[in-house]
């Protein structure tokens, strides 16, 4: 059964903590996106790759956020220093890019790293 | 204004109601329009997709937009508890893969 796979599901820290998050694709997707639930602000892209290229970050807060795919199998969503503010659920999602065979624009969820910031 | 925008509820039935979820958006690029369900703790799975305006029907489900008005809509025909969820719009310009979502209607349909 291929999912999208993200770890930790769960992640309680202290302010200034460095946090990690982790993302396996489902294999044969050559597009990765991350993205952030809040009450809020509803889903918000933080950052998407193609075929591990970063392809558009501008979602994201560049001072302490960073995203990278060492590889086709990892992805990874880095907050450092992490805030309060930085409470959320973080989803990571897989694709193929349009033109591919696939459904157009569909997307395969994680169920996300809730993440707590004290 | 954000480009998606989507009233949150929480919408309440009883089981068997015809229920009608809305989003309106302002980007005149979008060409696909998506629905995704979201259940509780879980991530978003696609539900339905339409290209450009037209209806498209699935089951007890339909999708409708109207690119005119800037207007899309899902129908829950004969709903059942199971369809208690978050329903999510989403959008995306032909030729981007980048999705804007709605921030979500959450439904509760009651036995």
């Amino acid at each position: 059964d291929a999912r999208v796979t993200q770890t930790p599901r769960h992640k309680v820290t202290e302010m200034g903590q460095e946090v990690t998050m982790r993302c396996q694709p489902i294999l044969g997707h050559n597009t990765v996106f991350w993205y952030r639930q809040t009450m809020m602000q509803g889903l918000e892209l933080l950052a998407y790759f193609r075929n591990r290229a970063p392809l558009d970050d501008s979602g994201m807060p560049k001072d302490r956020f960073s995203a990278e795919m060492p590889d086709a199998t990892l992805a990874t969503l880095k907050i450092q220093p992490s805030e309060p503010r930085d409470s959320a659920v973080y989803f990571c999602a897989s694709g193929l890019a349009p033109g591919q065979g696939a459904i157009a624009g569909e997307l395969f969820f994680g169920e996300g790293s809730r993440l707590t910031v004290l | 204004q954000k480009e998606v925008e989507q009233d949150p509820g929480p919408l309440s039935v009883p089981e068997g109601a015809i229920v009608s979820l809305n989003c309106t958006y302002s980007n005149s690029a979008f060409q696909y329009f998506m629905w995704y369900r979201q259940y509780s703790r879980k991530g978003p799975e696609l539900l339905m997709y339409t290209y450009s305006s037209g209806n498209k029907e699935d089951g007890r489900f339909t999708a409708q937009v109207d690119k005119s008005s800037k207007y899309i809509s899902l129908f829950i025909r004969d709903s059942q508890p199971s369809d208690s969820a978050t329903y999510l719009c989403a959008m995306r310009p032909g030729g981007s893969e980048k999705l804007v979502f709605g921030k979500g209607t959450k439904l509760t349909v009651n036995p």
